[in-house]
């Protein structure tokens, strides 16, 4: 079965850091550009950045403003989003996604993550 | 910046009938990469169609897509109960590179 599992989400205070993990199983990870998208629950979801299928290329919402970084770990089938500098504006529902080849969407979305930044 | 706006914002339906969703862009959009998304409470989007019209795997053939340039339509020909959700559009692009419409709530009536 295709699985996305996030993990590594919690409640911290403004200026944390956080690092989100992805684990994928059931097809060749190594094989697939990755995305993370955010959620606020009640609206729609906003694509925060993605990776390409070794790692070399990435790119990001103009949001992040350098503050995230999307890696993985191909021996692994690990996604991560290492998250530096939280805002409150931060707080969503963080899904890890699967890119569809050629078609500028995602195919499989993991079940999300909570991030919650509150002083 | 492309803006896709989704109406209605609510749709309220018996099962059995026709919904038609729309997504309107701000600026053009390839037919290409238009997507829809289903979502229900507490779940994550699951992808129903890509490239305007092709249905994802196992979605069923209740569900179609259309249209071109601006405008863009799902459309569900007989409604069941596991269809009332809330849907979204996406587009890809240059920057910023994926967006999200702000969604339809289809509810039952």
């Amino acid at each position: 079965e295709v699985q996305l599992v996030e993990s590594g989400g919690g409640l911290l205070h403004p200026g944390g850091s956080l690092r989100l993990s992805c684990a994928a199983s059931g097809f060749t990870f190594s094989s697939y550009w990755m995305h993370w998208v955010r959620q606020i629950p009640g609206k729609g979801p906003v694509w925060v950045a993605r990776i390409d299928r070794d790692g070399s290329g990435t790119d990001y919402a103009d949001f992040v403003q350098g503050r995230f970084t999307i890696s993985r770990d191909n021996v692994k089938n690990t996604l991560f989003l290492q998250m530096n500098s939280l805002r409150g504006e931060d707080t969503a529902v963080y899904y890890c996604a699967r890119a569809l080849a050629g078609w500028g969407c995602m195919d499989v979305w993991g079940q999300g993550t909570t991030v919650t930044v509150s002083s | 910046e492309i803006v896709l706006t989704q109406s209605p914002g609510t749709l309220s339906l018996f099962p059995g009938e026709r919904a038609t969703l729309s997504c309107r862009a701000s600026h053009s959009v390839s037919s290409n990469y238009l997507a829809w998304y289903q979502q229900k409470p507490g779940q994550a989007p699951r992808l129903l169609i890509s490239g305007t019209s092709n249905r994802a795997t196992g979605v069923p053939d209740r569900f179609s897509g259309s249209g071109s340039g601006t405008d863009f339509t799902l459309t569900i020909s007989r409604l069941e109960p596991e269809d009332f959700a809330v849907y979204f559009c996406q587009r890809f692009d240059t920057s910023p590179m994926y967006t999200f419409g702000q969604g339809t709530r289809l509810e039952m009536k």
